[in-house]
């Protein structure tokens, strides 16, 4: 089955650090562009960052430059998000999205920053 | 950026109904727009792609068309497993961008 999967969400307080980790099942993920989107509960959606098959190129949104990294790890089929001085604004479901020939949700996962 | 302009936020339609929803971008983006149908509690969910290709799976009755700006999403005849809330989204260039949203409830 084709799927990704989420994991690493927590609850952490404002200024600390958290990893979130992606596992692909089922397709090619050495042959997607990967990205992470999040989403403020009841709110809509918003791309956070993206990165080539081969992490060639690396993109991120101005709101978490300088804070996230994004990586992956081909041989691992597996996609992270480092997130460091984390702010209560970046409260949110984090999805992890697989771009080829069709989009690939994963359920996603929830971090909350407060302390 | 790409911004995409969804219309309307909320919409209340009955059973059988033919309900449309509008995508503006505001520049071109060729085909390059995904629709998707989001739950409570659930990740979107792909319906449409490359604006209207119906992905695996999708019933006929949600639909897609447009290109260019312009782009409408249509379901033909309303069902009850479809109250949701609906999002475009282009690719066309990062950053990824995605209207707004439409929630869309039975009258």
């Amino acid at each position: 089955e084709v799927q990704l999967v989420e994991s690493g969400g927590d609850l952490v307080k404002p200024g600390g650090s958290l990893r979130l980790s992606c596992a692909a099942f089922g397709f090619a993920f050495n042959t997607y562009s990967m990205n992470w989107v999040r989403q403020v509960p009841g709110k809509g959606l918003e791309w956070v960052s993206s990165i080539s098959t081969s992490s060639s190129y690396i993109y991120y949104a101005d709101s978490v430059k300088g804070r996230f990294t994004i990586s992956r790890d081909n041989a691992k089929n597996s996609l992270y998000l480092q997130m460091n001085s984390l702010r209560g604004e970046d409260t949110a479901v984090y999805y992890c999205v697989g771009q080829g020939e069709t989009y690939i949700w994963g359920q996603g996962t929830l971090v909350t920053v407060s302390s | 950026d790409i911004q995409m302009t969804q219309s309307p936020s909320s919409l209340s339609a009955s059973i059988g109904d033919r309900v449309t929803i509008t995508c503006q971008a505001d520049q071109d983006i060729t085909k390059y727009l995904n629709w998707y149908q989001q739950k409570p509690g659930k990740a979107p969910k792909v319906l449409i792609y490359y604006a209207s290709i119906l992905e695996t799976g999708v019933p006929s009755r949600f639909s897609g068309s447009g290109s260019g700006t312009d782009f409408t999403f249509t379901i033909s005849s309303l069902q009850p497993e479809d109250i949701a809330s609906y999002y475009c989204q282009q690719y066309e260039s990062l950053p990824l961008t995605f209207g707004q949203g439409t929630r869309l409830e039975i009258k």
